[in-house]
């Protein structure tokens, strides 16, 4: 069965410092996601992502955040000059349609999360 | 009030049990409604998608009520494997905005 990956699975990092979160879709999916949830809290979302442009982001994804497709297959989250607060753990999913389709809306897959400990 | 409010629980029900959770959304134009379950540390999992005429997967019923602005979610005999947490998601179409319910705990005893 196809599966969302997600590399790192455990991303140690110092303060201050930039990481990049790295994702690979399932393979005939158009519309990719980057979620967080910190320990012990909902799941928020981040960002949306179709046809090599971010289609909808949330409050949170402000300019320390980026994401890309730098080539056909991986989805990446960069954080830049990460906080103590980045420390989450960090979902990619994604999904063959639109999640705001018509009724028979696709699902989402999630990878497993990769978690960020900022130090 | 929250964009979207489930009932934190812990629901901690016996084995064969039924078991039905709320999850209230504040804004009206909500688009499209799920039922996630995530396991301790793990990703969310699509339960089941939520329609208007309300559907059934086998022992899990879900159901919308727009007018009163919630969905629900049954589930007949329970299992011991259906402890988990449940996520509620909804979909607004106006802001384009995913928001997923903090989850409702449920525990099933032998």
């Amino acid at each position: 069965e196809p599966e969302v990956t997600q590399t790192p699975s455990h991303q140690v990092t110092q303060m201050g410092q930039e990481v990049i979160l790295r994702c690979v879709p399932i393979s005939n999916h158009l519309y990719f996601y980057w979620y967080r949830q910190i320990l012990g809290q909902k799941v928020e979302f981040l960002v949306s992502f179709y046809n090599n442009e971010i289609s909808e982001k949330s409050e949170i994804f402000d300019d320390q955040f980026s994401v890309e497709r730098p080539d056909g297959s991986n989805f990446t989250l960069k954080i830049r000059s990460t906080k103590l607060e980045d420390s989450a753990m960090y979902f990619c999913a994604s999904s063959e349609r639109s999640v705001r389709g018509t009724s028979g809306s696709t699902e989402q897959f999630f990878g497993p999360g990769t978690r960020l400990t900022v130090l | 009030r929250k964009e979207v409010e489930q009932d934190p629980g812990p629901f901690n029900v016996p084995e064969g049990a039924t078991v039905a959770f709320n999850c209230t959304y504040s804004n009206s134009a909500s688009q499209s409604f799920f039922w996630y379950r995530q396991d301790c540390r793990k990703e969310p999992k699509l339960l089941m998608s939520v329609y208007s005429s309300g559907n059934e997967d086998g022992r899990f019923t879900a159901q919308l009520n727009r007018a009163s602005q919630y969905i629900s979610l049954l589930i007949r005999d329970s299992k011991l494997s259906d402890s988990a947490t449940y996520l509620c998601v909804v979909v607004y179409s106006s802001a384009s905005k995913i928001i997923f319910g903090s989850g409702t705990r449920l525990s099933i005893r032998p």
